[in-house]
């Protein structure tokens, strides 16, 4: 079955600087990369999510990337502000809307 | 608001006993799904349900049972809690295509096993 891995597991990162989160994955066939924003004491909700025939999707200040051929993507935070703190799942699915195997999750905290 | 709800929301058990977490949406989706969530693990799928009358395991369905009693309806059952299933568990549902690839995850369901 499919193996999603993600790094790093904690990220501090000062206001207004960019964030990285990087997720590997190990089944070829997945072909859909979402990305979960968990507040304190929230439950996961949707930020950006790409498909396999696209490379890169922004949305304001967060982008996704995606290189099928290493297995790999990530998710770029610009301008990091506190409210950005949270816990961020990435995840891979064969086919939208089929189940997800999730990574361990990255802590980022946004230091004022 | 359409909406993913779990009952309870805590619940605090001995080794032994027999749990059941329920789980409800008005959203009216087809899918729905259980999740564990431990620190550091992510989130790892125990069953998920695409109706009614479809149950399939996930990764870790061991020591797990569901139930789909209706559309909106998802119950998992923990026949004989040990304390290893302590975790916060999380239902979800989604509805592709026509509602979007996202999975709507329910507030969550604190179980501590003793």
């Amino acid at each position: 079955g499919e193996n999603v891995e993600q790094h790093p597991s904690t990220l501090s990162v000062q206001e207004g600087d960019s964030a990285v989160i990087k997720c590997t994955y190990s089944d070829s066939a997945s072909n859909y990369f979402p990305w979960y924003k968990q507040e304190l004491g929230k439950r996961p909700q949707l930020i950006i999510d790409i498909r396999s025939n696209v490379g890169e999707k922004k949305d304001q200040r967060i982008a996704v990337t995606l290189n099928k051929t290493a297995k790999h993507f990530s998710l770029h935070i610009t301008e990091t502000q506190p409210e950005d703190s949270a816990v961020y799942f990435c995840a891979a699915s064969l086919n939208a809307g089929n189940m997800l195997t999730f990574g361990g999750g990255t802590r980022l905290m946004v230091k004022p | 608001d359409a909406d993913v709800t779990q009952t309870p929301r805590n619940r605090i058990t001995k080794t032994g006993k027999r749990i059941m977490l329920e789980c409800s949406q008005t959203k009216g989706h087809d899918r729905m799904y259980w999740y564990r969530q431990d620190p550091g693990l992510g989130l790892r799928l125990i069953y998920y349900s695409f109706d009614v009358k479809d149950i399939n395991k996930g990764e870790i369905s061991d020591g797990y049972s569901v139930s789909r009693q209706a559309q909106a309806k998802f119950s998992l059952s923990l026949e004989s809690a040990i304390p290893n299933q302590t975790a916060l568990y999380f239902c979800a549902t989604s509805d592709p295509p026509l509602g979007g690839n996202e999975q709507f995850f329910g507030p969550g369901t604190r179980l501590t096993v003793l």
